[in-house]
């Protein structure tokens, strides 16, 4: 089972700044929580990746709060070109074993 | 950065036939990998777990005799779907884990059985 939970799908528009929110209740102390964005017919690609509180760098912020259940991936003034799907994972990325297992994702429509 | 190459990026097969898809990391030694699978507008499911000089660990529903996995050197992983059918036509992905990097994925590779 996939360890963290996000909404299936949002709409916006060119120019407006999107939130998406990632919950991961059971969160592990080693774990590390990363974003990737995935586009039809190609691999994901990493986006933005945090342990706590904020982060930030060119093409996203990621913020943690404090008890680090939930996250929220920021992408500011999006673009047609961000249309895709976004992935919340957490995981030891200590641990080059530890398995990945992907939860339903975002669908972001980015509409002009 | 870490770089994970894969190859062929799509395939036609007949059904039947037995199909290869490789998986490399270019810049980092990777004892581990992963292979996905991903079926239109659905998520990657996680099909086994490549280890380098041992053999694979297969998910719950994945027949391992069908899905052959062979991780041989530090630097290549690959995947044989043996005796393909319709059914197995699908996006293919793999990954790999650096520590300094975390996982990078392959671009994938889409499989059409006929």
């Amino acid at each position: 089972l996939a360890k963290t939970t996000q909404p299936i799908s949002m709409d916006s528009y060119e120019g407006q700044e999107v939130n998406i929110t990632c919950s991961h209740n059971n969160i592990a102390t080693n774990d590390y929580i990363t974003w990737y964005q995935q586009f039809p017919s190609q691999g994901p690609r990493f986006i933005i990746q945090g342990y706590k509180t904020k982060v930030t760098n060119e093409v996203a912020s990621l913020f943690i709060p404090a008890d680090r259940k939930s996250s929220t991936l920021s992408l500011p003034r999006v673009s047609l070109s961000d249309t895709a799907v976004y992935y919340c994972l957490v995981g030891d990325r200590g641990d080059s074993s530890y398995k990945l297992i992907f939860g339903s994702g975002t669908r972001l429509l980015v509409r002009p | 950065g870490a770089v994970v190459s894969q190859h062929p990026s799509w395939v036609i097969c007949k059904s039947g036939t037995s199909v290869k898809i490789e998986c490399r990391s270019l810049d980092f030694q990777a004892t581990t990998m992963f292979w996905y699978r991903q079926f239109p507008k659905q998520s990657l499911m996680l099909m086994a777990t490549s280890n380098e000089g041992s053999k694979a660990t297969y998910e719950q529903g994945v027949e391992k005799d069908k899905f052959l996995i062979n991780h041989a050197s530090l630097t290549l992983s690959t995947l044989t779907v043996t005796s393909a059918h319709p059914e197995d036509s699908s996006f293919y992905i793999c990954s790999a884990s650096r520590a300094e990097y975390g996982y990078t994925f392959g671009s994938g590779t889409r499989l059409t059985v006929v």
